[in-house]
């Protein structure tokens, strides 16, 4: 199992996202992917899942509105897409495959995105 | 929203000594959800516990997972060199969390 993520960006404040993540070695319809990030130092935060077969979606209250998570089943991809970014969405940006009932057990290298004017 | 909370913040010990951490939710949880990571410095987050005390096959038994309710504890029964890192414990599911942390470091 493997998935690989898209490279790291800087990005404005006010400016959209939108990160990838590769799925490899497994059936990718049949799990979900769920977005965890990491600002430097801190905790790890769960922004939300998408069911890759389905498509439905389940996000963060605090990322509603302002998140998009989506597949595209034929190349086995994810993507992440936040706007109206801030400062504070400086992180690094994980997908982790997840199938809810257990907990996510393989997990991309991670994507540092920079807010910066 | 269940809030999960991480004790100590930190916890300074030898190789070879026993590490127990701390992970209280705010409300009562199912044992089945509730997981341990370890993170290392610039590495994603590696799954160890799943529904609270089962370990995830090839993680040394040293580790070990017990609890239920709020209470739930991550024990490293003898500290390996490389088990010095931050471990996240984590309530998955429909409404998923984690922990703030606890950073197991060297004395």
């Amino acid at each position: 199992v493997q998935l690989v993520q898209s490279g790291a960006e800087v990005k404005k404040p006010g400016a959209a996202l939108k990160v990838s993540c590769k799925a490899s070695g497994y059936t990718f319809t049949s799990y979900g992917i769920s977005w965890v990030r990491q600002a430097p130092g801190q905790g790890l935060e769960w922004m939300g899942w998408i069911n890759a077969f389905k498509g439905n979606t389940n996000y963060a209250q605090q990322f509603q509105g302002r998140v998009t998570m989506t597949t595209d089943t034929s190349t086995s991809t994810a993507y992440m897409e936040l706007r109206s970014l801030r400062s504070d969405d400086s992180a690094v940006y994980y997908c982790a495959r997840d199938l809810r009932l257990v907990p996510p057990d393989s997990w991309g290298q991670g994507t540092l995105v920079t807010v910066s004017s | 929203e269940i809030v999960l909370t991480q004790s100590p913040g930190t916890l300074s010990l030898s190789p070879g000594e026993r590490a127990t951490l701390s992970c209280r939710a705010s409300q009562s949880i199912s044992s089945n959800y509730l997981a341990w990571y370890q993170q290392k410095p610039g590495q994603a987050p590696s799954l160890l516990i799943y529904s609270a005390s089962s370990r995830v096959t090839g993680i040394p038994d040293r580790f070990s997972g017990s609890g239920s309710g709020t209470d739930f504890t991550l024990t490293i029964s003898r500290l390996e060199p490389e088990d010095f890192a931050v471990y996240f414990c984590h309530l998955y599911g429909s409404s998923p969390t984690f922990g703030p942390g606890t950073k197991v470091d060297i004395k």
